[in-house]
């Protein structure tokens, strides 16, 4: 497995502003993934971030609302803009090691008031 | 895009009785398929998968099957215990490619009670 951090591990926002979430990885990978988890339910995809060039959002998810930047292959960092309440949900950053195992990082639990 | 169903949606067991989840994908170009537990407060925890490759793997009390012809692949835990009482998710992607995030089933609550 791959040992990943995310700070910050939870956070009571304010509606309005933003939040940026980072994921650290011990070493190398070549994919990183965020991901949403709303309370009590699956994990959606938001993107994938991609070294060195813009990343690849799923739809219903936007650059201006999830910017995203990867500046090399073991951090990337996650900025929720212009919060409301519903955005309040847990973030997690994923990487795939090996072919095609995808492990998932502790996550960020963002309650947004 | 791929579409991933999950069920039951809650299953509640007595010690010792075994467990099955089930999912089906919609892609057929998918070719991975892992499940993940997740507990209270913690992040998911890959606990086995399996390749297009193999109809069948098993680790300890954990085992998968797949059925690529009907699209569908199933968790199965044997001799259940309390400890495996948590939310299980099945996932599918397609390996080898620029695309390998996970589309997610809705999750399973399995409870074990002792």
């Amino acid at each position: 497995s791959a040992v990943i951090s995310q700070k910050p591990s939870r956070d009571i926002c304010q509606r309005g502003t933003s939040l940026t979430i980072q994921c650290q990885v011990d070493s190398q990978v070549t994919m990183m993934f965020w991901y949403r988890q709303q309370p009590g339910q699956s994990l959606t995809l938001i993107a994938t971030a991609n070294q060195g060039s813009e990343a690849t959002y799923e739809s219903g998810f936007v650059i201006d609302k999830f910017p995203i930047s990867r500046p090399n292959l073991t951090f990337s960092t996650l900025t929720v803009s212009n919060m409301s309440p519903e955005d309040s949900s847990i973030y997690l950053c994923s990487v795939v090691r090996e072919v095609a195992e995808q492990f998932f990082g502790p996550g960020t639990r963002l309650t947004v008031l | 895009g791929e579409n991933v169903e999950q069920h039951p949606s809650t299953l509640s067991v007595q010690e010792g009785d075994s467990a099955v989840i089930k999912c089906t994908y919609s892609d057929s170009a998918s070719n991975y398929f892992p499940w993940y537990k997740q507990e209270l407060g913690k992040r998911p925890q890959l606990i086995i998968d399996i390749r297009s490759n193999v109809g069948e793997k098993k680790d300890q009390r954990i085992a998968v099957t797949l059925n690529k012809t009907a699209k569908h692949f199933s968790l199965h835990i044997t001799e259940t215990q309390p400890e495996d009482s948590a939310v299980y998710f099945c996932a599918a992607s397609i390996m080898d490619t620029g695309r390998r995030a996970l589309t997610f089933g809705s999750g399973t609550r399995l409870q074990v009670q002792p």
